[in-house]
């Protein structure tokens, strides 16, 4: 079965700061990994996904993720945070074959900013 | 694009009562929607999964009786609560899928607060 795990419930960082979000996960064959934010009473907003190729992924608002399959990693990151990233991260992994593909969530990581 | 709606934001019922809330892909197809709930400082947990045209899969521990779902066109799935109680208020949210793959990213709805008394 897949799993997802996202050690720290939260995460304090000082604006301007780099900020990681940790993420690990455990699949049988190759990951499909994503990550989204949830703001306050709203819906979950795709931020990036790693399906394959470049370890390092690139996504929206500045954020950016790193895959390491030795580690089972995929910690998110930005170089320099602001107030407004602060919002709950989710983690989330499928793999090939996985019944309809589906989704397995990490338990969310929230993330405070600091002005 | 990707924008996902529901319809509605949020809900006050009665017990007894059936609710229906809409989830609409705006900008594409979507073959594969899901439909999940959220309590208060927890994680998503899916509660099932519908393709266009087919009856929907339900999760383990999930009353496919109370919570009906139709997905009857590439843009639109439906979750009806039948007979809401109480242990039934949550927030709802859907996501849309434009594919089969799990390599495809679902686009999430904003999600429906349903309030049940």
């Amino acid at each position: 079965a897949q799993s997802v795990a996202q050690p720290e419930d939260q995460v304090n960082v000082a604006e301007g700061n780099p900020l990681t979000v940790k993420c690990t996960y455990s699949v049988s064959g190759n990951p499909y990994l994503f990550w989204y934010v949830q703001y306050p009473n709203r819906g979950l907003q795709f931020l990036l996904k790693y399906i394959t190729g470049d370890n390092l992924v690139k996504g929206s608002y500045g954020f950016e993720a790193e895959f390491n399959k030795s580690q089972t990693s995929f910690h998110l990151k930005k170089p320099s945070a602001l107030v407004s990233d602060s919002a709950l991260y989710f983690c989330a992994v499928t793999a090939w074959g996985t019944g309809f593909q589906k989704l397995v969530f990490g338990t969310g990581t929230r993330l405070l900013v600091s002005p | 694009g990707a924008v996902v709606s529901q319809h509605p934001s949020w809900v006050i019922c009665k017990s007894g009562t059936s609710v229906k809330i809409e989830c609409r892909s705006l900008d594409f197809q979507a073959t594969t929607m899901f439909w999940y709930r959220q309590f208060p400082k927890q994680s998503l947990m899916l509660m099932a999964t519908s393709n266009e045209g087919s009856k929907a899969t339900y999760e383990q521990g999930v009353e496919k009786d109370k919570f009906l779902i139709n997905h009857a066109s590439l843009t639109l799935s439906t979750l009806t609560v039948t007979s809401a109680h109480p242990e039934d208020s949550s927030f709802y949210i859907c996501s849309a899928r434009a594919g089969y793959r799990g390599t495809d990213t679902q686009y999430f709805g904003p999600g429906t607060r349903l309030t049940v008394l």
